[in-house]
């Protein structure tokens, strides 16, 4: 059974356009979140939701909106794609918020911008 | 957020001790301290975390230095499977801050 589980695994996609990935996980947590790795292998924060409630945003172009319909789902919708979106996004979850909780990381989703 | 230092690179033998050490001389009192690794393609996966005491747990022990301004992380048996990117960061215990992965030492375990 896959703890966090994304779709789609590789992502390729034109300049422009409109894309989402899908994260699901089946811990029953609360949190959750989605990070970007780039090319350098530096993985950043963009969004934190605790109880389908926006928590963490950091600074990330609003082309990104992350979109919770429940507690078990984060999903990350991104417009207008530029190159520099080009990156491995992982999304992740924790049993709570707080620094005392570890976190589970999906196998990542691999966007190229062409 | 306090910062982490960690050797860029270590090298280990097969199935010897491996200690990878995490400076974090600003620590705060409330700023748990957090291992994670990344093996190639694969997304990062927790290894552990503490606060003040050390930690054990199937994968590895956690020593804290009783200032705990620096801490070592302790795989007993490295094997190849080991090998990785190794992520020592500090997260206050509320949790309003991020986990910031910085860049880590890159384990390499030779046969």
């Amino acid at each position: 059974d896959t703890a966090v589980s994304q779709t789609p695994k590789y992502l390729v996609t034109q300049m422009g356009n409109d894309k989402s990935i899908k994260c699901e996980q089946n811990l029953g947590h609360d949190t959750m979140y989605w990070y970007k790795q780039d090319s350098k292998k530096f993985l950043k924060i963009m969004f934190s939701y605790n109880n389908k409630e926006l928590i963490i945003n950091e600074t990330v172009p609003n082309r990104f909106s992350p979109k919770s319909p429940d507690k078990a789902h984060l999903n990350l919708h991104i417009n207008s794609l530029e190159l520099g979106d080009s990156a491995v996004y992982f999304c992740a979850s924790s049993p709570r918020r707080g620094g005392s909780y570890e976190q589970y990381f999906g196998p990542g989703t691999r966007l190229t911008v062409t | 957020d306090a910062k982490t230092t960690q050797p860029n690179s270590m090298e280990s033998n097969e199935e010897e001790p491996v200690h990878l050490p995490c400076n974090h001389s600003t620590i705060s009192g409330t700023d748990y301290i957090h291992w994670y690794r990344q093996l190639p393609s694969q997304g990062p996966e927790y290894v552990i975390h503490g606060l003040t005491s050390n930690v054990n747990n199937r994968m590895a022990s956690l020593a804290i230095a009783e200032d705990r301004k620096s801490s070592t992380l302790i795989l007993h048996r490295a094997t190849l499977r080991d090998a990785a990117v190794y992520y020592c960061i500090l997260r206050d215990y509320s949790g309003n801050t991020p986990l910031v992965f910085g860049k880590g030492t890159r384990l390499s375990v030779i046969a």
